[in-house]
């Protein structure tokens, strides 16, 4: 069974501040891999989508890189800012498209 | 993103009545998914179609029926509330299930059994 963790759970930082968010998933039959965003009490906004034959994709200040062999993800965010303060969710899909999640890591990002 | 709405955005019901969520898309997308997400479980998904009046079950299915008569409609019901039921329930869309197809997410439906 598909298992996908975060860590770290919660993260604090000064604007300003290059980040690393990592995920980890158990089985490397995966076709996909997204990276979400989620706001408080807001859907799911996404930012990045990885193809399993691909090792990285990047959006402005966002990159994501894959190693599917080894089952990591990064997802890499440069100079922070406070408007970056929120919920980052990272998922992987296999045949279907049904996507499992890790349990999120919370970013804070302080002026 | 795809435009996806979801009706009602919040709903308080009793424990016993039936009660259905409505997914509408307006990007013709063929893959359509139901997610709950429950603080200490996160996401998991529910039930998830692959065309008009094709639907299959995700891992939290018991309890819950789906229907899709229409391209851009996807209705979850729950047959008789239950607390454990008590969620925010997101609906999401996909042109394709194969690789390199972002999903995307409505704003989701907060639903409360009393």
């Amino acid at each position: 069974k598909q298992e996908v963790t975060q860590i770290p759970a919660a993260l604090s930082v000064p604007e300003g501040e290059n980040l690393v968010l990592n995920c980890s998933f158990t089985d490397s039959a995966i076709y996909n891999l997204q990276w979400f965003r989620q706001d408080p009490g807001k859907g799911l906004t996404s930012l990045l989508l990885i193809q399993s034959s691909q090792r990285e994709q990047t959006s402005g200040r966002l990159n994501a890189s894959l190693d599917k062999s080894s089952g990591r993800s990064t997802l890499y965010i440069a100079a922070s800012q406070p408007g970056d303060s929120a919920t980052y969710l990272c998922a992987v899909s296999n045949q279907g498209g049904k996507l499992i999640f890790g349990q999120g890591t919370e970013l804070s990002v302080k002026p | 993103d795809a435009g996806i709405t979801q009706s009602p955005r919040h709903k308080v019901t009793e424990t016993g009545t039936p009660v259905t969520l409505r997914c509408h898309q307006t990007e013709n997308h063929r893959y359509m998914y139901w997610y709950r997400q429950d603080p200490g479980h996160g996401l998991r998904l529910i039930h998830y179609s692959y065309g008009v009046k094709d639907t299959d079950k995700g891992e939290v299915s018991d309890g819950y029926s789906v229907s899709r008569s229409k391209t851009e409609d996807f209705l979850l019901t729950l047959e008789s509330a239950t607390s454990s039921q008590t969620s925010v329930y997101f609906c999401a869309t996909t042109e394709s299930g194969r690789a390199g197809y972002e999903q995307y997410f409505g704003p989701g439906t907060r639903l409360t059994v009393t």
